[in-house]
This record gives structure tokens, sequence and C-alpha cells, in this order.
């Protein structure tokens, strides 16, 4: 079946520092795949998303690029801000499958 | 539109008490999703429906809980009756129809404290 397995946290990181959080995903058919974040006390809400290999998503300066040969989804900033901090979630969808299948997310701390 | 919206935001009761949380979906959206999120156990996915019938409750953790769909914009998770493990942040999502394979979207939550 699908899955998704992202590094495991948590992360700490000096203000202005680059970010990377590691994604890889197995799954059967062809995939979209997602980046949630969830800010403290609040719901997941969509980060960025691809929906076929090679596509690249991008927002609040964060990216990902949908690497279909290596099956990996990372997440990328060049310079993290202590707003920044939260817990992000790596996800993929599959048109054979309802669920949305999750990985175990990655506490972010960064320091001012 | 407002998005998913949960209620309560937040709800405190007692050991044995009965709870009801309830979820108004995305019009047009056709998969709701129930989740619970504890530090220990992660994200979980409790039971889903689709077209408002359930497809998978086997997340459910125990006869105490039961969630219904009894239209198109509403839902409810019950738990009775409840007891200190269930405290937990209760989300709900839905999503549009599968052949858009896009994503879901969340409400705020439901933070419950049972004590």
């Amino acid at each position: 079946g699908n899955s998704v397995t992202q590094m495991e946290g948590p992360v700490t990181l000096s203000e202005e520092a680059f970010l990377t959080i590691n994604c890889t995903y197995t799954a059967t058919g062809y995939p979209s795949l997602f980046w949630y974040v969830q800010y403290p006390g609040e719901g997941l809400q969509l980060l960025l998303k691809a929906t076929k290999a090679d596509d690249k998503g991008s927002n609040k300066g964060f990216e990902a690029t949908y690497r279909k040969e290596t099956t990996s989804f990372h997440l990328e900033k060049g310079s993290v801000q202590v707003s920044d901090s939260a817990v992000y979630f790596c996800a993929l969808t599959d048109l054979r499958d309802d669920k949305i299948i999750f990985g175990k997310g990655t506490r972010l701390h960064i320091l001012p | 539109d407002a998005g998913v919206i949960q209620s309560p935001r937040h709800e405190v009761t007692e050991m044995g008490q009965e709870v009801t949380l309830r979820c108004k979906p995305i019009s047009g959206h056709d998969y709701l999703f129930w989740y619970r999120q504890t530090m220990m156990r992660g994200l979980e996915l409790l039971i889903y429906f689709n077209n408002n019938v359930p497809i998978d409750d086997s997340g459910m953790p125990e006869d105490r809980f039961s969630a219904k769909m009894p239209n198109a914009s509403f839902s409810t998770l019950k738990i009775q009756p409840s007891e200190p493990r269930d405290s937990a942040v209760y989300f709900c999502a839905s999503r549009p129809p599968r052949a858009m394979n896009t994503e879901a979207f969340f409400g705020q939550g439901t933070r419950l404290t049972v004590v």
C-alpha cells in the first residue's frame, strides 16, 4: 500500500539557516504530493503541492520538487524565520485510494 | 466558502459524560474525515465518509466512539461514555471528489479534555 516516510524531529535551527525536511513515498499509482503545516493551536493547512513528476510546489519561501526517480518530495527553505516554527507533514493522495496518507510529522523549532 | 467549521473549539467534560463534536464540511466536497491527534500517537484517522456513507471506521478505537453524517453539510463524532484517555484534539477534514486527486481541507479542531 501507499506510505509516506519523513524525517523525525524535532529539528532545531537558528534564524536564517537553510532548512531541509526529507520525505520519501511509496505509491503504486500516480500520486499527488503535499506538504501541510500546523502552527501551534491550529489545524493543518496546505503549504504546497505537486501533482506530477518534476513539478515544483512553492509557497512562503518553501519549495519541494516531485522526484519520481527517487520517490522523494523534500521540503526546503533558504532562510527560516522564527515564525516558521511549526509541525510539517508530508502527505500523498492517489486516484486509487480515498484516503490521504500522512507522514508522522516533523516538529521545527527556529531560534532567534 | 468559510472552510471546514468545527464546534466547539474547546470542550472540557467529566469522565462518563457524553461528548458530541460537530463538523460542517466545505460545500461540494463529498469526502469527510475525522482525525484524532495526540502527542503520543500523532495524527490518526478514525473514520471517513463518502457521499454521507461511512466507508472505513477501522480507526475508531472503541464502541464508545460513533460517527454520523445525516446530510452532506453536517457530521458528528460522539463519545459515550468519555474517558480521560480520550483527551486529544479532534480534527475534521473534507475533500473534493477523488478524481480531482487534490488535498483535504482541515478544520481548526476541537480540543477535548476529559477530567
